[in-house]
């Protein structure tokens, strides 16, 4: 069985930092691209960021460039983000969802971690 | 960036309406299309990839068209584990681009 457990959700100052993982099982990890998806308290989806099977290239969306990075360590079969100089527009839940295999859509995510920007 | 534009934003129908949704793109994305449930509180759950094809487990009653700017969801008979909220997302060019969901209400 599929399954991504992500963590390091949590409360965090403006300006600061957090990192995410994601742990996954029940299937070949460093077969997969992986992505971040986020979901602002009662918003719609919006995709962060996406990372191939190898760990390269890496993809973000322009409103997360050059603050957040993507990584994955396919011998621990877990994916990172890294976040800084948080926004109070980060504030979502933040997903982590495996690609469909040679498309650009998600067929398995995790059940999401809280991340709250605020002072 | 490819704009998604849903229509409509919410509807309310009945168990065994048949309900359509849209979804438009700014600019041609031949099939690059799916379409996403999610209930409240939930992780959202791929229907359908490439604009017509039935994820695994996903009912029957479930189905997608189109192709270039302009696709569809259909629910042939509503059921009421269906009332939800559908989006739509593209999967043609980065930055991908969800619509802006439509809600799924009980008449």
């Amino acid at each position: 069985e599929v399954q991504l457990l992500e963590s390091g959700g949590g409360l965090v100052q403006p300006g600061g930092s957090l990192r995410l993982s994601c742990a996954a099982s029940g299937f070949s990890f460093s077969g997969y691209a992986m992505s971040w998806v986020r979901q602002a308290p009662g918003k719609g989806l919006e995709w962060v960021s996406s990372i191939r099977s190898s760990g390269a290239p890496t993809y973000y969306a322009d409103s997360v460039k050059g603050r957040f990075t993507i990584s994955r360590d396919n011998s621990k079969n877990t994916l990172y983000l890294q976040m800084n100089s948080l926004r109070a527009e980060d504030t979502a839940v933040y997903y982590c969802a495996r690609h469909i295999s040679g498309d650009w859509g998600w067929d398995y995510w995790g059940q999401g971690t809280l991340v709250t920007v605020s002072s | 960036d490819i704009q998604m534009t849903q229509s409509p934003s919410s509807l309310s129908a009945s168990v065994g309406d048949r309900v359509t949704i849209t979804c438009r793109a700014s600019q041609g994305i031949s099939s690059y299309l799916n379409w996403y449930q999610q209930k409240p509180g939930k992780a959202p759950k791929l229907l359908m990839y490439l604009t017509s094809s039935l994820q695994g487990g996903v009912p029957s009653r479930f189905s997608g068209s189109g192709s270039g700017t302009d696709f569809t969801l259909t629910i042939s008979s509503l059921q009421p584990e269906d009332f939800a909220t559908y989006y739509c997302q593209q999967s043609s060019s980065t930055p991908i681009t969800f619509g802006q969901g439509t809600r799924l209400e009980i008449k």
